[in-house]
């Protein structure tokens, strides 16, 4: 049963602590994206890989890092550095670029600054 | 720099009409939209998706209209049932980068019985 899989469902974080994402997909995807979703906004881009061992910058990079050492797997870290943490996280892929073909998504992870 | 607007919020239809679902673009460059549904706490699903070739695609119940030269695009669900409750985000690429999808701000919708 091909899928994403994003854990956890929720995670709070005190603030100045890093956090780690968890995203892994079995579609066989060359492709990885992370997503940042905040309400009344769409879908905003952090960080996309279209190859293992290669990632680039989305358009809110900012206080993220990420890592693609397997083709399955794509974890964001979330920073100390990130000012405005919490937000609802979405992890999706896709066959090849996002141009002319549709992403798969993840249920997501919502994280909680206390 | 908000390039793909969806300014209705919500909608509410009741079950068994039509429910138009709107989107607007202001980049000429964009050649491939999408249509996703996404319900609460999950990620968003692949509805339906158009290239700028085109002016129709229709799946089913879904139909999904371009208007290239008024840069809009807007979804048709015909008829309308509860389980079409959701949020529709509109999502257009095509912007030089392979991975250059843009999201809307997605539209609530709400169908009665």
């Amino acid at each position: 049963d091909g899928g994403i899989t994003q854990s956890p469902k929720y995670l709070f974080r005190k603030e100045g602590q890093n956090v780690t994402l968890s995203c892994e997909q079995n579609l066989n995807h060359d492709a990885m994206y992370w997503y940042r979703q905040d309400p009344g906004q769409g879908l905003r881009l952090i960080y996309y890989s279209q190859i293992v061992n290669d990632f680039q910058k989305g358009d809110i990079a900012e206080g993220y890092s990420v890592s693609r050492e397997k083709k399955e797997s794509f974890p964001l870290t979330v920073t100390s550095a990130q000012k405005n943490p919490t937000a609802f996280y979405l992890c999706a892929s896709s066959t090849g670029g996002l141009r002319n073909t549709e992403a798969f998504f993840g249920q997501g992870t919502r994280l909680t600054v206390v | 720099d908000q390039q793909v607007k969806q300014n209705s919020p919500s909608l509410s239809v009741q079950e068994g009409r039509i429910s138009i679902l709107n989107c607007d673009y202001t980049n000429s460059m964009f050649d491939y939209f999408l249509w996703y549904k996404k319900y609460p706490a999950e990620g968003p699903t692949f509805l339906i998706s158009i290239s700028s070739i085109k002016d129709k695609n229709e799946d089913g119940r879904f139909t999904v209209f371009l208007n290239k030269s008024a840069k809009h695009l807007s979804l048709h669900i015909v008829p309308s049932q509860p389980g079409d409750s959701a949020v529709y985000f509109c999502a257009a690429s095509g912007l030089g980068s392979n991975n250059d999808m843009r999201f809307g701000a997605g539209t609530r919708l709400t169908v009665k019985p």
